[in-house]
């Protein structure tokens, strides 16, 4: 267990629609990663927070958006759905970017769009 | 900004076998370089990571090299086991600013 938690584990939704995917990071983490991983594909970078603000910025589409809130946790909005959005999100989080510590990986939260 | 080629994307090895998987790196600002093992369906978990300061780095069956001069760095895993099978991705970071750079994995079977 990495200490770091996503919600949730599963999602079905339709295309068109709008969800929230939900990150928590390491206790005393302050940056919060996101990727997209589709099928058999490598981990793609969408966004990077630290201490509440954005950092770094991937390829991530404008229906999608994030932000880190004040007590650290992170939320990934996708909108406007379509089929090839269906992946595995994964939230990582690490800690000081000055001393440029390691991430550490959430479980991840699978996402169906039909 | 930068880019990590790694290689092989799939390679297939005999138990107790050993296997290396390489990247490169294109940023010599890159200065730290973790190793992930992703099982199928799981998280990429950290394995061994190296920082530029240091040109090898052991633990157990697991190894990782660093060149900074040619920019490429190289996971070692001796006496490889079927658990071994997984994934693997290595990355790089820049210093003083914490984004990584994934490269696009390799699928290791290691077969009984």
């Amino acid at each position: 267990d990495s200490g770091v938690t996503q919600t949730p584990k599963h999602l079905i939704t339709a295309t068109g629609q709008r969800v929230t995917l939900r990150c928590s990071p390491r206790s005393g983490d302050l940056s919060v990663y996101w990727y997209q991983q589709s099928l058999d594909q490598g981990l793609q970078f969408l966004i990077q927070y630290y201490n509440g603000e954005e950092r770094a910025k991937g390829n991530i589409l404008e229906r999608f958006s994030a932000q880190q809130f004040p007590d650290l946790h992170s939320e990934l909005n996708l909108s406007s759905l379509e089929l090839g959005d269906s992946a595995l999100y994964f939230c990582a989080s690490s800690g000081d970017v000055r001393i440029q510590e390691t991430q550490y990986f959430g479980p991840g939260t699978r996402l169906l769009v039909l | 900004g930068e880019n990590v080629e790694q290689h092989p994307s799939t390679l297939s090895v005999q138990e107790g076998d050993s296997a290396v998987i390489k990247c490169t790196y294109s940023d010599s600002a890159s200065n730290y370089f973790p190793w992930y093992k992703q099982e199928l369906g799981k998280r990429p978990q950290l394995i061994i990571d190296i920082r530029s300061n240091v040109g090898e780095k052991k633990d157990q069956r697991i190894a990782v090299t660093l060149n900074k001069t040619a920019k490429h760095f190289s996971l070692h895993i001796t006496e490889t086991q079927p658990e071994d099978s997984a994934v693997y991705f290595c990355a790089a970071s820049l210093y003083n600013f914490n984004k990584f750079y994934f490269g696009s994995g390799t699928k290791l079977n290691v077969k009984p």
